[in-house]
């Protein structure tokens, strides 16, 4: 069965600084992952995903995740946090052996709040 | 292009009177999903469809709740009767299902409220 974790509710993080918010996934073969924002009164949207090839990916707003397969992580980063990336922030898998076409398992989400 | 497109935007009404929530999805997609978001539970699937077909209901939380899609441009959620412990935002996405790694795209929700 698939399944995705985000070991943190929530991450705190001063404007400027580098950021993280991690992921780590279960699936039995190969996993497709995405990372999707949620800010509020809105709908998640989708930030970026991996499928295959390079480990890291890029994404909108200057985001990007890196694929590590042996540590089973896609940790979502960010060189320099901006006060407007306060928001929501999912993680989702997909893919893998018996899994059904098209559905994704998500994460409980974290919370990151950048500071000024 | 449009995205997903949800109504209403906002839901407030007595327990147990019948909600009906409605979605359009994206054109030219072929999956459609309905969540439901709480601050307890999180993002919760509650039924898939591919083609217009439930593939899965196993997270509708009971008979009170039945979704149709009777054509691939429109689908309704309907609780009936509804309680106060329904009261949670509904998010309907949907995704092209012919690869198997699309992301799926998410309406903006109806936050439905019963009183």
């Amino acid at each position: 069965a698939q399944s995705v974790a985000q070991p943190e509710d929530q991450v705190n993080v001063a404007e400027g600084n580098p950021l993280t918010v991690k992921c780590t996934y279960s699936v039995s073969g190969n996993p497709y992952l995405f990372w999707y924002v949620q800010y509020p009164n809105r709908g998640l949207q989708f930030l970026l995903k991996y499928i295959t090839g390079d480990n890291l990916v890029k994404g909108s707003y200057g985001f990007e995740a890196e694929f590590n397969k042996s540590q089973t992580s896609f940790h979502l980063k960010k060189p320099s946090a901006l006060v407007s990336d306060s928001a929501l922030y999912f993680c989702a898998v997909g893919g893998g052996r018996g899994s059904t076409l098209g559905r994704l398992y998500f994460g409980r989400g974290t919370q990151l709040t950048v500071w000024p | 292009d449009a995205g997903v497109i949800q109504s209403p935007r906002h839901e407030v009404t007595e327990m147990g009177q019948e909600v009906t929530l409605r979605c359009k999805p994206i054109s030219g997609h072929n999956s459609l999903f309905w969540y439901r978001q709480t601050m307890m539970r999180g993002l919760e699937l509650l039924i898939y469809f591919n083609n217009n077909v439930p593939i899965d209901d196993s997270g509708m939380p009971e008979d009170r709740f039945s979704a149709k899609m009777p054509n691939a441009s429109f689908s309704t959620l309907k609780i009936q009767p509804s309680e106060p412990r329904d009261s949670a935002v509904y998010f309907c996405a949907s995704s092209s299902r012919t690869e198997r790694n699309q992301p799926q795209h998410f309406g903006d929700g109806t936050r439905l409220s019963i009183l």
